[in-house]
């Protein structure tokens, strides 16, 4: 089993829409876990992280589920701009490792 | 707003030759990482390196690659004899070492084997 799985997509969505993005990790002892976006051929750009308790920024909200090993984002109110690859990443507790998953790309159609 | 750089951002290599890709972490950053991005395909972990030694190191980070931090702002990748297979983007992130892992990339260099 990978260490992180999302599913690639590509998700298509109209303007206004709302999207949901999951994530598993195979590994219990993840302790951080981490939203990236990418844009095309450019580098990750941490989105936000997701904590115990879930959190949210503006239209977006992340939540972990530890019991079933998933993080989950929420993007409402889809714009176009927000067409990207968005990346899940992990980190275990005690390891200098940030293990990022293949992404999962949205594309917000006018 | 602080940021990593990376320089250069493409690099033309010839199969067997050494390339060193070069860094400038946040400046009161502590934890530094490479990480790798071949066209298509996810975003790897090459290393990680605390206190001027190697923390992690995957199983792609093999003896052709090596890292330094040659002084107190640089930190470099250095591959000894280049391979077709390398040719990716290099991403250099680092960390503030406070604990929550969240890490800022450069821009990445753009590396193409010959």
């Amino acid at each position: 089993r990978k260490e992180v799985e999302q599913d690639p997509g590509p998700f298509n969505v109209p303007e206004g829409a709302t999207v949901a993005f999951n994530c598993t990790y195979s590994n219990s002892a993840s302790q951080s876990f981490f939203w990236y976006r990418q844009d095309c051929r450019k580098e990750p750009k941490l989105l936000m992280s997701v904590y115990s308790s879930g959190n949210e920024d503006g239209r977006f909200t992340a939540q972990l589920n530890r019991a079933s090993q998933y993080i989950s984002l929420l993007i409402r109110d889809s714009k176009l701009s927000d067409s990207a690859t968005y990346l899940c990443a992990v980190n275990i507790l005690g390891y200098q490792k940030v293990t990022f998953g293949t992404g999962t790309k949205l594309q917000v159609i006018p | 707003e602080p940021e990593v750089t990376q320089t250069p951002s493409h690099q033309v290599t010839q199969m067997g030759q050494e390339v060193i890709l070069r860094c400038v972490p946040i400046s009161n950053h502590l934890y530094f990482y490479w990480y790798r991005q071949i066209l298509g395909q996810k975003v790897e972990f090459l290393v990680s390196f605390y206190n001027n030694e190697i923390s992690e190191k995957s199983e792609i980070f093999d003896d052709q690659f090596s890292v330094e931090r040659p002084d107190g702002s640089n930190f470099t990748l250095k591959i000894r004899s280049t391979k077709l297979e390398d040719s990716a983007m290099y991403f250099c992130a680092s960390a503030t070492g406070t604990g929550d892992e969240k890490l800022f990339f450069g821009s990445g260099t753009q590396l193409s084997v010959l």
